[in-house]
Parts: structure tokens; C-alpha cells; sequence
């Protein structure tokens, strides 16, 4: 059973635009949350997290926001630039450290 | 700074043949994993390792087995390889810090074919 959800396999945006992926999870123990980026080729590279304590983490560009009655989280990009495009995992973990992570979202930034 | 450093790159190995994955980092790190990604699949835990001489299954650890050499080290063991376990390997580490939860830093992955 999926405890980390990516529904959106893809999602096309314009240069300039804003860029909205999501992430839903089931497990309410998750005390931790992370982006990652990834290029064809390279491993994952951390991006951005938020502690379950919080509903809003910024960094430069990218916001990343949560909403733990509903299970679910956001990563913004604003602007987006095609440098940004990657496959974007949402990852979770708990008391153990142990990551889970979604199955990816395919970001495509046109220029 | 070296990070985390995964040999070899590329593998190809006939079916029923056996071969160790190895994983260093430097950054002086407790936790060790590692994962597979396939198509579709995101990225599956294997297993993983919360400190030396500690290894636990992950969400797919059927086919392999892990060795957590010291604290440096994890390496991955696949005894007898099958196509199913074609995939692109990759080995992590991380060291919890307050408020950080387990923030991971991957390797660049090993691509392992198997025919």
C-alpha cells in the first residue's frame, strides 16, 4: 500500500509561470517532509523539507506548503524556468529516519 | 567533498549470477539505505541501515542482501540475479538533526542489467 502518493505522473508549465505539484500521504506518523529533484543520469538531490510542525516553508523560488488534516503537501515553483525541469519525488519519514518516498512527478518547463 | 560515491556505474550480469554493489560516503553519517528505481515505480527502499552493525528490510528486499562493513561503508548483494532485478541502484546516507528529520544524500546510482 502506497503511503506516499504522486497522482500527477507529468505536469507542462510555461517559463514565468507558476508551477504547483502535490503530494498526498496516509501515514500519520510521517513527522518530516522533502522534495527531491532529479536529472536523467544523477541521483536525487535534496531540495527543499518541512517539519510537520509547520505549514509553510520557503526557499528562494520554491515554497513548499502543508496541510496535515488533509494529508497533503505542495511544492511551488515561482518562477518557473526550464533548468526546473526534472522529476520531482515527495518523500516522508518518521520517528525511524526511514524515507518513503512517491513515485514522481515529470515536470516539463517550455520555454 | 566526495559524498556519497556507488561502484560500479554500469553492471551487466547474466541471469543467475552473483554481484556486490558497493557504497562509501564521507560526510560521517549514521544511516545508510538503498533503494531501486524503475519505471513508474519512484523509488522503493530495499534496505537500510539507522546505524553500524543495524540492518532492516525495506518495502523489497526479497533477491538481496546487505552488509554494513562500518560506518563508512553498506554494500548490496544480489546472490543469484534475475531480470526482475534490472534496475538503476541507487545508495544514500543521512544523519538526522533537529528539525531536519532525514534529510538524504544520494549517490550517483549503479544501472545493473540483467540478461
Amino acid at each position: 500500500d502506497q503511503q506516499v502518493k504522486q497522482n500527477s505522473p507529468s505536469l507542462s508549465v510555461q517559463e514565468g509561470r507558476i508551477s504547483i505539484l502535490n503530494c498526498d500521504y496516509t501515514n500519520s506518523m510521517f513527522d518530516y517532509f522533502l522534495w527531491y529533484k532529479k536529472y536523467p543520469a544523477e541521483g536525487p538531490t535534496f531540495l527543499i523539507s518541512i517539519s510537520s510542525i509547520k505549514d509553510k516553508n520557503e526557499d528562494g523560488r520554491f515554497t513548499v506548503f502543508l496541510n496535515k488534516s488533509a494529508k497533503h503537501l505542495s511544492l511551488h515553483i515561482v518562477p518557473s524556468q526550464p533548468g526546473d525541469s526534472a522529476v520531482y519525488f515527495c518523500a516522508a519519514s518518521g520517528s525511524n529516519y526511514k524515507l518513503t518516498f512517491g513515485k514522481g512527478t515529470l515536470l516539463t518547463v517550455n520555454p | 567533498n566526495a559524498g556519497v560515491t556507488q561502484t560500479p556505474k554500469f553492471q551487466v550480469l547474466k541471469t543467475g549470477q552473483s554481484m556486490t554493489l558497493q557504497c562509501a560516503q564521507d560526510m560521517n553519517h549514521n544511516s545508510m539505505y538503498w533503494y531501486r528505481q524503475d519505471p513508474g515505480m519512484g523509488l522503493r527502499l530495499i534496505y537500510y541501515s539507522a546505524s553500524e552493525g543495524t540492518t532492516d528490510k525495506g518495502e523489497v528486499p526479497n533477491g538481496y542482501n546487505v552488509s554494513r562493513l562500518n560506518k563508512r561503508e553498506f554494500s548490496l548483494r544480489l546472490e543469484s540475479a534475475a531480470p526482475s532485478q534490472t534496475s538503476v541502484y541507487f545508495c544514500a546516507s543521512s544523519e538526522a538533526k533537529g528539525g531536519q528529520g532525514a534529510r538524504a544524500f544520494f549517490g550517483q546510482g549503479t544501472r545493473l542489467t540483467v540478461v
